[in-house]
């Protein structure tokens, strides 16, 4: 699976966006790319994913370049509760040929909101 | 609800001994996971296990042991041949086959070695 460059830190002010950038230079074509969170001391949590496509979903959007080399993972109006750690992974799709669901989590950006 | 449900959530132990650590999924999912995670640091794949009766180890599989017995249960066991066992531990489930399938995770379990 692909190796994913995120900043280690990132600050927001309550009720504005929150833009999570990832970089994953040598993302292969059939790789997606996933956002996880972790809330501390809590089990990672699944946002959102996609392959080349921009996706939306009730927590967050995921903006995709069209070459497909990095992303930004939007949170349109950030809470105290979205402080976490955000995890970007990118990885074959699932299935017996395909490695399954195993994901690789580097050490993300730690996502900090305030007042 | 459905979920994963890992226990216990702290736990304590002395050096030497094995200790067990329990996870439970009721989401009918094919494949578990078990991670490590040390402090400040991502999430290290220990072993995997795609069905019942069939495990594999993933990046950091030494001094730990799993078995997977029936679908909803995945117990990974902390030897006394693991090094650095202080750490917390994350359990998860997901469809093996489905292709584009998210992993659920529990709670986790703080081990510390005393």
């Amino acid at each position: 699976d692909a190796k994913t460059t995120q900043p280690p830190s990132m600050d927001c002010a309550e009720g504005r966006a929150a833009n999570l950038p990832c970089n994953h230079s040598t993302i292969s074509g059939n790789e997606y790319v996933y956002w996880y969170r972790q809330i501390h001391s809590q089990g990672p949590q699944y946002i959102i994913h996609g392959l080349k496509n921009n996706e939306t979903n009730e927590m967050a959007s995921l903006i995709i370049t069209e070459d497909r080399k990095s992303s930004t993972l939007i949170l349109p109006h950030a809470t105290l509760r979205d402080t976490a750690v955000y995890y970007c992974i990118v990885r074959v799709a699932g299935g017996l040929t395909g490695g399954g669901n195993k994901l690789t989590f580097g050490t993300g950006t730690q996502l900090k909101v305030e007042l | 609800d459905g979920g994963i449900t890992q226990s216990p959530k702290y736990l304590f132990r002395k050096e030497g001994q094995n200790v067990t650590l329990s996870c439970e999924q009721n989401l009918n999912h094919d494949a578990m996971y078990w991670y490590r995670q040390d402090p400040g640091q991502g999430l290290r794949l220990i072993y995997y296990s795609q069905i019942v009766n069939d495990f594999q180890k993933g990046d950091i599989a030494e001094g730990y042991s799993v078995s997977r017995e029936k679908k909803e249960s995945f117990p990974l066991t902390v030897t006394s041949a693991q090094k650095n066992p202080t750490a917390f531990y994350l359990c998860a489930s997901s469809m093996w086959t489905a292709l584009q399938g998210e992993l659920f995770f529990g709670e986790g379990s703080r081990l510390t070695v005393l």
